[in-house]
């Protein structure tokens, strides 16, 4: 199995930070890599898709980057509304598998 | 509009099999080219991929989970299921089914769950 691991498990930022999460996986994926957000009480989200897609709806404040085993994803500027847990997950093999996740906390 | 629905008893015995439904409405799912999914959620083991199914019932497993796993699919009813044996309390969870849809580019096809039921949480308890 394809070993996810993210950094940090979590964070917090002020409104108008620029914030990066990372995604690493045990071995290369290539560009097979998702991220959702999750808010309490919700289904994960998909925001990005391969590569580098951003899903239809979601601010143009989120971007993704990377390749191989090594993978970020970055909010330019963070908004109230972006408090919730990011996960990635990889669709090179399967098992599909996710990161533990990041927490990112609005102060 | 795309929705998905999960259903099934709240709380399931240790040793019994936990069977789930996910309901599809928006879209059928027979004849189509979407993979159907089931994913878990715990404190322990966070998101845990369990199987994407075909209409056709073919599809993968998590190996993990394999011998005690099967999916089935109806598409008269617009549904599928999941059906998880011998469950202990490690497998209480949030349960959430889930559309595994693509995105084909280069030659490549890219997986991605993109749309998810509201889950139904399942306590495995005597």
């Amino acid at each position: 199995d394809i070993q996810m691991t993210q950094s940090p498990s979590s964070l917090s930022a002020s409104v108008g930070d620029r914030v990066t999460i990372t995604c690493r996986a045990s071995q290369s994926v290539t560009s097979y890599m998702n991220w959702y957000q999750q808010k309490p009480g919700q289904p994960p989200k998909l925001i990005i898709y391969p590569v580098g897609n951003l899903r239809s709806g979601v601010p143009s404040r989120f971007s993704a980057s990377g390749s191989g085993t090594d993978f970020t994803l970055t909010i330019s500027s963070l908004q109230p509304e972006d408090c919730a847990i990011y996960y990635c997950q990889q669709s090179f093999s399967t098992p599909r598998t996710f990161g533990p996740g990041t927490r990112i906390e609005v102060k | 509009q795309l929705q998905l629905r999960e259903s099934g008893p709240g709380l399931v015995k240790p040793t019994e099999t936990l069977s789930l439904t996910c309901t599809v409405s928006g879209q059928s799912i027979g004849g189509s080219s979407f993979y159907w999914a089931w994913i878990r959620q715990s404190p322990g083991k966070g998101l845990e991929w369990i199987s994407d199914t075909f209409f056709s019932g073919t599809g993968f497993y998590n190996p993990s989970l394999k011998n005690r796993v099967s999916i089935s699919v109806d598409t008269t009813k617009n549904h599928f299921s999941l059906n998880l044996a011998s469950v202990t309390a490690a497998d209480t969870a949030v349960y959430y089914c889930a559309r595994s849809s693509y995105y084909e580019t280069g030659g490549f096809s890219y997986y991605y769950f993109d749309v998810w039921g509201r889950g139904t949480r399942v306590l495995v308890s005597s």
